[in-house]
């Protein structure tokens, strides 16, 4: 079966700190991984999707990048960390050609 | 307009009842449609899965799309306190890209 697991799961940084979140699929092969952060009342933002290693699309202009390294593994980071990049991060895998979609467990970022 | 509405509620039944969720839609060629189940501080869980219109059940569940109306609804039998949670609509188009567009959830709480 598949699994996917993100770290931290929780995190606080000051602002201006860089940042990594990294996620990993167990059990699969060539995913779709996507990004998204969750705000309170506003649902699901879609930060970065990616169909392959080192192909990156990305939704919404910010100071947040993501990188594929490995087929199964996805990373966001930042340089520079602001106050509204807090939030709930989630990372998620899908199947080309199979519209279901699965999350990882979440990482609570607080920016300071 | 947004692609996905989804009444944020929050949704107060007692135990037992019957609950009905739903969600709208504006673009017509969505054709994959999913309910996730999200607790509190944890990733959403995929609850069902349905293709085009139809009903689907799986237990308690049942899920219904009605494309012509662009309207699908999740119900819930005999609630439990257990399902207290917060239930997110989701579509996707399909194509390879696999982007999945959500709504923005509806809060339920069960009374035992």
């Amino acid at each position: 079966s598949q699994t996917i697991h993100q770290w931290p799961a929780t995190l606080v940084q000051p602002v201006g700190s860089p940042l990594s979140l990294e996620c990993t699929v167990e059990g699969t092969s060539n995913p779709n991984l996507y990004w998204y952060r969750q705000a309170a009342g506003r649902g699901l933002q879609l930060l970065f999707y990616s169909v392959g290693i080192g192909q990156i699309s990305s939704e919404v202009p910010q100071n947040l990048s993501a990188s594929r390294p490995q087929d199964r593994q996805f990373i966001l980071s930042s340089k520079k960390l602001l106050l509204s990049d807090s939030g709930f991060y989630l990372c998620a895998w899908s199947k080309i050609l199979i519209n279901e979609q699965f999350f990882g467990p979440g990482t609570r970022l607080t920016v300071l | 307009q947004k692609e996905v509405e989804q009444d944020p509620g929050p949704l107060s039944v007692p135990e037992g009842a019957i609950v009905s969720l739903n969600c709208t839609y504006s673009n017509s060629a969505f054709q994959y449609f999913m309910w996730y189940r999200q607790y509190s501080r944890k990733g959403p869980e995929l609850l069902m899965y349905t293709y085009s219109s139809g009903n689907k059940e799986d237990g308690r569940f049942t899920a219904q799309v009605d494309k012509s109306s662009k309207y699908i609804s999740l119900f819930i039998r005999d609630s439990q306190p257990s399902d207290s949670a917060t239930y997110l609509c989701a579509m996707s188009l399909g194509n390879t890209g696999n982007q999945f567009y959500f709504g923005t959830g509806t809060s339920l709480t069960v009374i035992p």
